[in-house]
């Protein structure tokens, strides 16, 4: 069974421009998440998915940024415009959907790294 | 609002040697706590969890973390370290299944 899996596995851009990073969660994880690590710090939750629809955005920083899930497959993060402090890493992770979700297993995909010039 | 702390930023062991990374937790109610290790260029795999049922939690690749709540700690260890356990541990809490991390402790294994 293929794990979760994110693309690109880098992007550098330069401030000002548009990136999409995009999920594929594993078939059937109904789950989806997304979190970022800015260097020195911390990994962050950004927003959580429930097929198609946003659980939770709590962890979005501005209007900037801009999730997706098309038809509760995968998903996209189009950050629009980017500015330097965006820079860091970009996890994806899914869940199947249980009863009690503080209990579920998140599978994490390897990330994209995205430096903002 | 629940929190981890891990207590070593950066933690050496020589091969060998027994290894203990450090996590205290914050939560007004029973926790779900989770161990995650991060190898360069890779993903985020997990080790363990604990979902309140026994308190010494057995992972994989060795490792187990035990749960204790008179200390509020979770401390992951593991008898013996290999040079491919050299990689990042975050300790993690989840509420409502949003996971919430510790700031990470890197291990490094000297031969």
């Amino acid at each position: 069974e293929a794990g979760v899996t994110q693309f690109p596995s880098h992007s550098v851009i330069e401030k000002g421009q548009t990136v999409t990073l995009r999920c594929d969660p594993i078939s059937g994880h109904d789950n989806l998440y997304w979190y970022r690590r800015v260097m020195g710090k911390e990994i962050k939750f950004l927003l959580h998915f429930v097929k198609e629809s946003k659980q939770d955005e709590s962890g979005m920083p501005n209007n900037r940024f801009l999730a997706e899930r098309t038809g509760g497959t995968y998903s996209t993060l189009k950050v629009q415009p980017a500015e330097l402090e965006d820079s860091g890493v970009y996890f994806c992770a899914s869940s199947q959907r249980r009863e009690f979700p503080d209990t579920d297993t998140q599978y994490f995909g390897p990330g994209t790294r995205l430096t903002v010039l | 609002a629940q929190s981890v702390t891990q207590l070593d930023s950066h933690v050496s062991v020589s091969e060998g040697t027994p290894v203990l990374l450090r996590c205290n937790y914050s939560s007004s109610y029973s926790p779900s706590l989770f161990w995650y290790v991060q190898h360069p260029n890779k993903g985020l795999q997990l080790l363990l969890k604990y979902t309140s049922a026994a308190t010494l939690v057995k992972g994989i690749n060795g490792f187990e973390a035990e749960f204790k709540k008179s200390e509020t700690s979770f401390h992951l260890t593991k008898p013996s370290a290999h040079m491919s356990d050299a990689a990042e541990y975050f300790c993690v809490v989840s509420q409502g299944g949003k996971l919430i991390f510790g700031q990470g402790t890197e291990l490094s294994v000297k031969p």
